[in-house]
């Protein structure tokens, strides 16, 4: 059962703009995840926010949490060809010990 | 890719044949875990471990089993390999299932069932 829900599934932009992404789930958590993804790799672990974190900052991510509205962004500021990646959501709680990953978005950042 | 080596890296098999795939960790977590990764499904659980020799099922555990005999090596087994099978499979590690569970992935392996 697919908890977190990227949104949008693809987004392309120029190097040196922001790069947003959405992730929605429908029940409670104990912290949510980001993950990248490059192509022919394994997932890299971003960043964790806690449920009773609203926001998180590291390097150029900044990850917020609206609990009440069971969403989380990612933005990655000054984008970099990099970036370019997969990026996952990852939820765990909500009654189940296991980490629950969505189904992923894809960013191109054009140089 | 965090001491976790996964083997093999590529495998074409028939359909029917039994296959192993392995995964191997050097960073003594406890925690171990098999993922398959398919378009439009994203990364789905099929079987995880809590210790040695302690494992259970995820959510698409059917046709799949495991054993983990030591720490640090957690094996995935076909027991007869169908082309629904076809996919590439990761495995992950873990210190902590808690509040800090961040999973660690291996390189992944890609398996092919013809």
């Amino acid at each position: 059962s697919q908890q977190g829900e990227e949104d949008p599934q693809a987004l392309s932009i120029q190097e040196g703009e922001n790069a947003t992404m959405n992730c929605s789930y429908k029940t409670s958590i104990n912290n949510l995840q980001w993950y990248r993804q490059n192509s022919g790799r394994g997932l890299v672990h971003l960043i964790l926010i806690r449920s009773n974190e609203r926001e998180k900052h590291s390097g150029r991510l900044r990850v917020t949490l609206d609990t009440s509205k069971k969403s989380s962004s990612l933005l990655i500021t000054a984008s970099r060809a990099a970036d370019t990646a997969s990026y996952f959501c990852a939820c765990y709680g909500g009654g189940s010990e296991k980490l629950v990953f969505g189904k992923g978005m894809k960013l191109t950042v054009n140089p | 890719d965090a001491g976790i080596t996964q083997s093999p890296r590529h495998k074409v098999t028939e359909t029917g044949t039994p296959v192993t795939l392995r995964c191997h960790q050097t960073e003594n977590h406890r925690y171990m875990y098999w993922y398959r990764q398919d378009p439009g499904h994203g990364l789905r659980l099929i079987h995880y471990s809590y210790g040695v020799k302690d494992t259970d099922k995820g959510e698409v555990s059917d046709g799949y089993s495991v054993s983990r005999s030591k720490t640090e090596d957690f094996l995935l087994t076909l027991e007869s390999a169908t082309s629904s099978q076809t996919s590439v499979y990761f495995c992950a590690i873990s210190p902590d299932r808690g509040t800090k569970n961040i999973q660690y992935f291996g390189a992944g392996t890609r398996l092919s069932v013809l």
